[in-house]
């Protein structure tokens, strides 16, 4: 247990629609990011947050926006959903806002949009 | 877009033997990293090697960074069945950020 929480598990909507994943990092982690994983993409990088700023922007397409809240907790934000958007989502969070350290990852949301 | 690649991309061994994943990278880095998943779940943090690190052991890991050819090879000794997972390695994006680029990843099933 990584101690990084995601809800919910799985997520099946329909096209059109718009959906908000959570996410809870670690205790004492103030730098959350979020990943998207696909067969045909891998993984990619979507936004990160510390401690309440975007600090780093990736692949995120302008359908989907994120947010950290004062508690640390994240959530993201995906509208006009696309059969394409379907996916695993994670979480992750570090001490730290840079790269010199791991990344602790939550077991993801699995999205389906039909 | 994918940082670099893996290679292999499937890998398939007995019990007892030694695994070797390569992974290379385009751009210049700080640090890079490898990461477990299995199946469908989250990924697990396995081992960070700093751009001025050549090798670096965790257990029954081994990682190696080569810079200058922008490679990093992970072995893992003495496989076990409970190795069987997707190996991903990772480098830190531009600029002072926790971006991670992650490959493409390579497929490791240990055989018992």
């Amino acid at each position: 247990d990584s101690g990084v929480t995601q809800t919910p598990k799985h997520l099946i909507t329909a096209t059109g629609q718009r959906v908000t994943l959570r996410c809870s990092p670690r205790s004492g982690d103030l730098s959350v990011y979020w990943y998207q994983q696909s067969l045909d993409q891998g993984l990619q990088f979507l936004i990160q947050y510390y401690n309440g700023e975007e600090r780093a922007k990736g692949n995120i397409l302008e359908r989907f926006s994120a947010q950290q809240f004062p508690d640390l907790h994240s959530e993201l934000n995906l509208s006009s959903l696309e059969l394409g958007d379907s996916a695993l989502y994670f979480c992750a969070s570090s001490v730290v806002a840079g790269g010199q350290s791991e990344q602790y990852f939550g077991p993801g949301t699995r999205l389906t949009v039909t | 877009s994918q940082q670099g690649e893996e290679d292999p991309q499937a890998l398939s061994i007995q019990e007892g033997e030694n695994a070797t994943m390569n992974c290379s990278y385009k751009t210049s880095i700080n640090n890079l990293q490898w990461y477990r998943q299995n199946s469908g779940r989250g990924l697990v943090h396995l081992i960070l090697i700093r751009s001025n690190e050549r090798e670096k052991h965790s257990g029954r890991l081994r990682v190696t960074l080569d810079t200058s050819k922008k490679s990093s090879s992970l072995l893992i000794t003495a496989s076990r069945a409970a190795d069987t997972a997707s190996y991903f390695c990772a480098t830190d994006g531009s600029g002072n950020t926790g971006k991670l680029i992650f490959g493409q990843g390579t497929t490791l099933q240990v055989k018992p």
